[in-house]
Formats: structure tokens, C-alpha cells, sequence
């Protein structure tokens, strides 16, 4: 089974911030690589596939890069609506999903 | 719109089972592989069976192969999680989603989720 490690587990950031997570795959997951976010209380919710694909509505603010087993996820200038916890996927095999890194309020 | 909204969640004791329901609207059910993830309590999401658009295929996680069955009717547009033999770490919010691409590939709706609690 692939493995998703995601670091850090949680960031502490203030608005406008520049904010990177990064996430490591056991073995390589070619660019089969998914971001989502999620609120408490809710389901989560697909940001970026494919490692850097913004899905439709998702602010430019976002972005994704990296290949083969480590990848990252930028919020370019964290707004009050980014206070979320955020997890990586990967679809390469079955999936898997990181153990997610929050995202809170300095 | 595109919705999904999961039912059948509840307390069950270990041992026992649980048949989740999943009712679709807003898309071409029939068209769509479907997937169920689950989220215990403070921790990440976890992929649990995936169908495909007609039902012939079905896949599972090792953790729930030969205790959960997933099926679908699309006469009905609604997906299925019989789940039995539980036992106290199948506790989750089980959600239902639709498979973007239809190949096995990201989960682009998500249901709101029902709550399974499996304790004595």
C-alpha cells in the first residue's frame, strides 16, 4: 500500500501569509496527486488534481507542484476563508490520504 | 445541482450490521463511478469501496473486504453500503462521492456524510 505523510501537521499562520504543506508518497504516484479541504462539520472538498490542476472555482491564490513521491500545496496569501484543515491524496493506486495538516490562526 | 445524501447511519453494537443508503440527483448517475470514504473522528479520510458506473466491478479496502458489499441501483440513483461483521473501528462518518473521471480517480462531490457508531 502507498503511504501519504504529510508535514507539518499543524501550521500556525496570520492573513496574507504565504502558507506550504508538503506531502510525501511511499513510492512514486507519477502525478496522480489530489488536494482537498475541509471544515468541520463537513465533507471535504477537491482543490487541485492531477498536482496542480485548479479545480473550477478554486481562488488562483492556490497551486500545486512537485512529481514522483513529493509534492506541495501554496496558498499564496492566506485569507480568513483558508482557516481549514488540508489533505493530500493519492489515486495512482486505489487511494490514500495524508493524516492532513491544520491550518489555524496565529 | 449535483447532490448526494447518505441515510442509514446509526448505533449498532459490534457484531452487528448496517446498510447505508446514498440517494444521487443533479447528474447522470448511471454514468459515474462512485466511491464510499470514511473519517473516524480526528483523523484523515480513508477510502473504503469503489463501484463502477454499471456495477459489474467493485473493489474494496483490505480493512472491509469479505464484511462490506457495495451496490447500486440506477434505476433508482441510489449507491449502497451493506456493512457487516462491524466492529468498533469501522466507527466513522461514512460518505458517499462520485468519481470525477469514471476510472478511478478523484472524488469531485462528496455526500454530507452518516455517522456510524459500533459499540456495546
Amino acid at each position: 500500500d502507498i503511504q501519504m505523510t504529510q508535514s507539518p501537521s499543524t501550521l500556525s499562520a496570520s492573513i496574507g501569509d504565504r502558507v506550504t504543506i508538503t506531502c510525501r508518497a511511499s513510492q512514486t504516484i507519477s502525478s496522480w496527486l489530489a488536494w482537498y479541504q475541509q471544515k468541520p462539520g463537513r465533507a471535504p472538498n477537491l482543490l487541485i488534481s492531477e498536482v496542480s490542476t485548479l479545480e473550477s472555482g478554486v481562488p488562483s491564490r492556490f497551486s500545486g507542484s512537485g512529481s514522483g513521491t513529493e509534492f506541495t500545496l501554496t496558498i499564496s496569501s492566506l485569507q480568513p476563508d483558508d482557516f481549514a484543515t488540508y489533505y493530500c491524496q493519492q489515486y495512482n493506486d486505489y487511494q490514500t490520504f495524508g493524516q492532513g495538516t491544520k491550518v489555524e490562526m496565529k | 445541482e449535483v447532490q448526494l445524501v447518505e441515510s442509514g447511519g446509526g448505533l449498532v453494537e459490534p457484531g452487528g450490521s448496517l446498510r447505508l443508503s446514498c440517494a444521487a440527483s443533479g447528474f447522470t448517475f448511471s454514468r459515474y463511478w462512485l466511491h464510499w470514504v470514511r473519517q473516524a473522528p480526528g483523523k484523515g479520510p480513508v477510502w473504503v469501496a469503489r463501484i463502477t458506473d454499471d456495477g459489474s466491478g467493485t473493489t474494496y479496502a483490505d480493512s472491509v473486504q469479505g464484511r462490506f458489499t457495495i451496490s447500486r441501483d440506477n434505476a433508482k440513483n441510489t449507491l449502497f453500503l451493506q456493512m457487516n461483521s462491524l466492529r468498533a473501528e469501522d466507527t466513522a462518518v461514512y460518505y458517499c462521492a462520485r468519481d470525477r473521471d469514471g476510472a478511478g480517480s478523484v472524488e469531485d462531490y462528496w455526500g454530507q456524510g452518516t455517522l456510524v457508531i459500533v459499540s456495546s
